[in-house]
């Protein structure tokens, strides 16, 4: 299957600063990405669907000047988490469209936020 | 977002049972229905999905039943192992979706020796 390759695996930050998470399509190009966050023992809550060349559509109660995100090319976007607080640790998860309405799925970034 | 209902919240299965999960959708606007398979601190899988034009897809000890009637909707494993042990989802997408999921609530399974 295709892969995504999401980076970093985890991160741990102190309150106040940003990060930025990677999230690629190694092997096609993928004109949408979504964007998730999961909490432990719970559902995927999708935050944003990133589209090429465009800017993202966020869910409704996600704050788009604290998540940032950036799709500038067909094979990466990216998170930017601004001024982190603790209520922002959580696992953040991205997937890229694929073909046949496959989504395939990164391996999760893991932020604490001390 | 339109709601995908999940249970049970946890099963334990013996090794070589079969696992049943199941799901219930309110959207008939949906017509896609895949499920994820996700291990501990890893994202999902996708494991095996169904269309509505179908009642029963299988691969390999993997197997959907759909009941379109009912709204419902459900995973069997088959033959059940511990390396099955994860969380899955089933989730549900609308045509023209752009691949735009609602997901359940998830179930762990732990399959036991």
């Amino acid at each position: 299957g295709a892969v995504v390759s999401q980076h970093p695996s985890r991160v741990i930050c102190k309150s106040g600063t940003s990060v930025k998470i990677e999230c690629r399509s190694l092997d096609f190009q993928a004109t949408t990405m979504f964007w998730y966050r999961q909490f432990p023992k719970q559902s995927l809550m999708l935050m944003a669907t990133s589209n090429e060349g465009s800017k993202a559509t966020y869910e409704q109660g996600v704050e788009k000047d604290k998540f940032l995100i950036n799709h500038a090319s067909l094979t990466l976007s990216t998170l930017t988490v601004t001024s982190a607080h603790p209520e922002d640790s959580s696992f953040y998860i991205c997937s890229a469209g694929g073909w046949d309405e496959k989504l395939f799925f990164g391996s999760g970034t893991q932020l604490s936020v001390l | 977002q339109q709601q995908v209902k999940q249970s049970p919240q946890s099963l334990i299965v013996q090794k070589g049972g079969i696992s049943i999960i199941n799901c219930a959708y309110e959207n008939t606007a949906f017509d896609y229905f895949p499920w994820y398979q996700q291990f501990p601190g890893k994202g999902p899988a996708l494991l095996i999905a169904i269309r509505p034009d179908v009642s029963e897809k299988k691969e390999g000890r993997f197997t959907i039943s759909f009941n379109k009637s009912a709204k419902q909707f459900s995973l069997h494993i088959m033959d059940s192992q511990p390396g099955d042990s994860a969380t899955y989802f089933c989730a549900a997408e609308a045509s023209g979706g752009y691949q735009k999921v609602t997901f359940g609530t998830g179930t762990k399974l732990q399959v036991i020796p």
